[in-house]
């Protein structure tokens, strides 16, 4: 019974390139969130995605930041035209409902910015 | 979303029983108390979470009195592994409270 997978682990870009990350939910999870952690902080929420729909994006930056979760495939985390600051852990979490069962993340994708 | 207040570290020895107390005075009658663990480079794992009294599972106990302003996770026995960022969350458990809001967490440190 596999966790939530996310990949890729690690990613580099340059500033003005595109990231994509993605996250795989665990069997029978229909909830994903994703979560941004700086380095030395806790996690900050950024968007909560049920297939096909964007439930709560509060936390996502308003540019360059979209999130997507297809009927088919793995949520997207895409971030357009990255900035240094940008660098962080993207991490995600799927549930398998709505009313906050628990949460289970996934190992994360480091986002490297040169 | 309740404000929750946590040590910034403690320091532990191995087999001690260790308590991380959690501050949470505005908390509201739907919010639940869940605590999650953090290693280096992992994503955050579920811990325990709780309402009011005490719960305990295989891995913690949690302790929450009657006026729930706070509450105390008790780690029995650490060993070296137990050696991470421990959070304290709050959080309404019906609908509309799907987020989770992590403070800075407190980092304990188990040595030999």
């Amino acid at each position: 019974n596999a966790g939530v997978m996310q990949n890729p682990r690690h990613l580099v870009r340059r500033r003005g390139q595109e990231a994509r990350l993605r996250c795989s939910p665990m069997k029978g999870h229909s909830h994903v969130y994703w979560y941004r952690q700086l380095p030395e902080e806790g996690l900050k929420f950024m968007v909560y995605l049920q297939k096909e729909n964007i439930i709560d994006e509060s936390g996502m930056p308003k540019e360059r930041f979209s999130a997507e979760f297809p009927k088919e495939g793995p949520s997207i985390l895409r971030i357009q035209q990255v900035v240094r600051g940008d660098s962080a852990a993207y991490f995600c979490a799927s549930s398998p409902g709505h009313s906050q069962e628990t949460q289970y993340f996934g190992p994360g994708t480091r986002l490297l910015v040169l | 979303l309740a404000k929750t207040t946590q040590p910034i570290s403690m320091d532990s020895y191995e087999g001690q029983e260790v308590n991380i107390t959690c501050s949470h005075n505005n908390i509201a009658t739907n919010d639940y108390i869940t605590w999650y663990q953090q290693f280096p480079s992992q994503g955050p794992r579920f811990i325990i979470q709780g309402y009011k009294t005490k719960v305990t599972n295989e891995v913690a106990s949690l302790f929450i009195p009657a006026d729930r302003k706070s509450s105390t996770l008790s780690l029995p026995r650490v060993s070296l592994s137990d050696t991470a960022v421990y959070y304290c969350l709050v959080g309404d458990l019906q609908g509309g409270g799907n987020k989770l809001t992590f403070g800075t967490g407190t980092q304990l440190k188990v040595e030999l």
